[in-house]
């Protein structure tokens, strides 16, 4: 079964850091792209960054382009999306998603909530 | 910031037929396939349809999905209280707004 479950969201003041971690299980994690998506609260959903199989591309949303690296380390099965210079309106729901071949973004973990607040 | 347009609410009694239509254009839904997801109050987004009208197994039959040019259109038959939920359609993107862009979502009500 795939299962991805996200981990590492917290409060954090406006300026600071924070790493996010998503462990895939159920599925050979080295394979397949991995998207990050965010829902700020009672808003829709949006787009935020994705990196190939091996780690050798990523791309980025413009409003996270040189703040936010996402990132993976294959022999552990986990992808990462460090944030730096957080802002108010960083503050959202992260979802980490598959990205498989037709169907594209099939599995969605449970998110973790990123608060940006001082 | 969403490039793909949807109608924020629809609704229907139970057994209608309800459907929620998806604007985009030319870089978007105009030459990529479109998808859609459902989002159950405080769940994770879960994939509805791909590649415009493919069920992924477990998705039950009342769920279809169409495209025409630049849009597209999710539509529930027979519908149920549990389809209460947010719906959004996405596709790739080609512009600067991409790669990968989202609807603004449209809330189904089951009255």
């Amino acid at each position: 079964e795939v299962q991805l479950v996200e981990s590492g969201g917290d409060l954090v003041q406006p300026g600071g850091s924070l790493r996010l971690s998503c462990a895939a299980s159920g599925f050979t994690f080295s394979s397949n792209w991995m998207h990050w998506v965010r829902q700020a609260p009672g808003k829709g959903l949006v787009w935020v960054s994705r990196i190939n199989s091996d780690g050798s591309r990523t791309d980025y949303a413009d409003s996270v382009k040189g703040r936010f690296t996402i990132s993976r380390d294959n022999a552990r099965n986990t992808l990462y999306l460090q944030m730096n210079s957080l802002r108010a309106e960083d503050t959202a729901v992260y979802y980490c998603a598959r990205d498989a071949p037709v169907v594209t973004l099939d599995y969605w973990g449970q998110g973790t909530l990123v608060t940006v607040s001082s | 910031q969403s490039v793909l347009t949807q109608p924020p609410s629809a609704s229907g009694t139970p057994g209608q037929r309800v459907t929620i239509s998806c604007s985009g254009s030319s870089s978007n839904i105009g030459s990529h396939y479109v998808y859609w997801y459902q989002q159950l109050p405080g769940t994770a987004p879960k994939l509805l349809i791909y590649r415009n009208n493919q069920r992924p197994s477990g998705v039950p039959d009342r769920f279809s999905g169409s495209k025409s040019g630049t849009s597209a259109s999710l539509a529930i038959s027979g519908l149920r209280s549990e389809d209460e939920a947010d719906y959004y359609c996405a596709a790739w993107d080609d512009s600067l707004s991409g790669p990968y862009v989202f609807g603004t979502g449209t809330k189904v009500i089951v009255l």
